[in-house]
């Protein structure tokens, strides 16, 4: 079954410690990204990657770090959390047709993390 | 900067009846547009793509129209069903690398 894992599901920890969500995709998809989902504010893009070892920022990427190492996986870390990272956080793949950047992409269930 | 908004955001239909949920967006370079579906506790769920050079596409009872003259998408969603009941998401991508996602529309079907 095509599927886009993120990994926990639910966090909540304290300001300042390390913390790293995983995200796995299994369709061999080119394009990887991050989103946080805030009431109001709607999906917003931290990190995006075209391929393997290439990643840039999307529109809110203060505070946070990814990385491109396999294909298959994109984790989003916080080195050191603050409590205005508390949101519900998605990762998402697709394929991508040259430069055109994401297709249809396909979304994880979302992390929701809440830093005290 | 540029941004994709929605007009409405709570849409309440009558079960059987059809539904359509607008977006406005400012970006005259966008050249493929999503519209994604999420229903409580899960991630987005794509319905349907359209490219800038065409104003209509369907797909199983939803079909997409783009008005590229007004820069307005729409999702029209026939005979509105229960499960339908959801919030639903438009999104950009201005011919970069980037998705840029509207605030989102409540669809609210009546039985």
């Amino acid at each position: 079954e095509a599927q886009v894992t993120q990994n926990p599901r639910y966090l909540i920890t304290v300001t300042g410690k390390k913390l790293t969500v995983t995200c796995s995709q299994n369709m061999n998809h080119e394009y990887m990204s991050w989103y946080r989902q805030d009431p109001g504010l709607g999906l917003r893009q931290i990190y995006y990657s075209m391929n393997v070892e290439v990643t840039d920022k999307g529109d809110v990427p203060e505070g946070y770090k990814v990385s491109r190492k396999e294909k298959r996986n994109f984790p989003l870390i916080l080195e050191s959390p603050s409590p205005n990272q508390t949101s519900l956080y998605f990762c998402a793949s697709s394929l991508s047709t040259g430069t055109r950047g994401p297709r249809g992409q396909h979304f994880g269930d979302g992390t929701r993390l809440s830093i005290l | 900067g540029e941004s994709v908004g929605l007009h409405l955001p709570t849409l309440s239909v009558q079960e059987g009846d059809n539904s359509i949920i607008n977006c406005a967006y400012s970006n005259s370079a966008s050249d493929y547009f999503i519209w994604y579906k999420q229903e409580s506790g899960k991630g987005p769920q794509f319905i349907i793509d359209i490219r800038s050079n065409m104003d209509k596409r369907q797909g199983q009872r939803v079909t997409v129209l783009l008005n590229k003259t007004v820069k307005h998408l729409s999702l029209q969603i026939a005979a509105t069903q229960p499960g339908d009941s959801a919030v639903y998401f438009c999104a950009e991508n201005n011919a970069g690398n980037m998705l840029t996602f509207g605030g989102g529309t409540r669809l609210m079907v009546k039985p």
